[in-house]
């Protein structure tokens, strides 16, 4: 099976650095996801790491070491509208399928 | 917005009846999967379908079904209801073969509450 562990909850400044951290046990693994979702709304895509190392979009980046099982999202210059709460998952493939599955999600406050 | 749409946005059944969700996949896409978010949790796997077939299913009785249609539309169907079936079913669409970039686009979802 999967198993996804992240901190339930972060609470951070306006304008501050945030890191939220995935750890993952996973048979199958192809890469780490990272989605976004607002009360009451859809998740929306943010990054993905199939490799090891960082990849950055804008604010955001994430950060991957597959021979930690560990991930993590870093937000920088945060901003009200970062309040939400943010998934880490798992891609894995099998037999050419992937299918996804996600942690419990970290709920971010953004305070002024 | 992702191009997925789905109905209803709510619905209210009792325990024991049968629900069906709907989802339009965005353009192109021809695999839509099906998750299940409960209040305060993550999205659960419910299962994938491609070419109209079932190609993988997380931890969900029979009683969760569903079918892809040639336009790649999908339905969720639920039988004999229970309470716990009470959250937010979100149906996500992607290109088979693109998992490359590791992305889904996820409709608003249906919240369905089982009294």
């Amino acid at each position: 099976g999967q198993s996804l562990e992240q901190p339930s909850e972060v609470t951070a400044v306006e304008g501050a650095i945030v890191q939220i951290n995935c750890t993952y046990q996973t048979s199958g693994f192809y890469g780490l996801s990272w989605y976004q979702q607002h009360d009451g709304g859809a998740p929306t895509f943010l990054s993905y790491n199939a490799l090891d190392g960082l990849e950055e979009t804008g604010r955001f980046s994430s950060f991957l070491s597959r021979s930690d099982s560990y991930g993590y999202l870093l937000l920088q210059e945060l901003q009200m509208k970062d309040s939400a709460s943010y998934f880490c998952a798992v891609r894995v493939a099998v037999y050419n399928f992937n299918k996804f599955y996600f942690g419990s999600g970290t709920k971010l406050n953004v305070k002024p | 917005e992702t191009g997925v749409t789905q109905s209803p946005t709510h619905l209210i059944k009792t325990r024991g009846q049968q629900v069906t969700l709907r989802c339009s996949s965005q353009s192109g896409h021809n695999t839509v999967s099906w998750y299940q978010q409960a209040l305060g949790q993550g999205p659960q796997f419910i299962f994938q379908y491609y070419r109209e077939e079932e190609n993988g299913r997380g931890n969900f009785p029979p009683r969760f079904s569903g079918l892809q249609f040639p336009n790649y539309s999908s339905e969720l169907n639920v039988n004999a209801l229970e309470l716990d079936d009470s959250a937010l079913y979100l149906c996500a669409s992607s290109l088979f073969g693109s998992g490359l970039t590791g992305e889904l686009f996820f409709g608003e979802g249906s919240r369905l509450t089982v009294l």
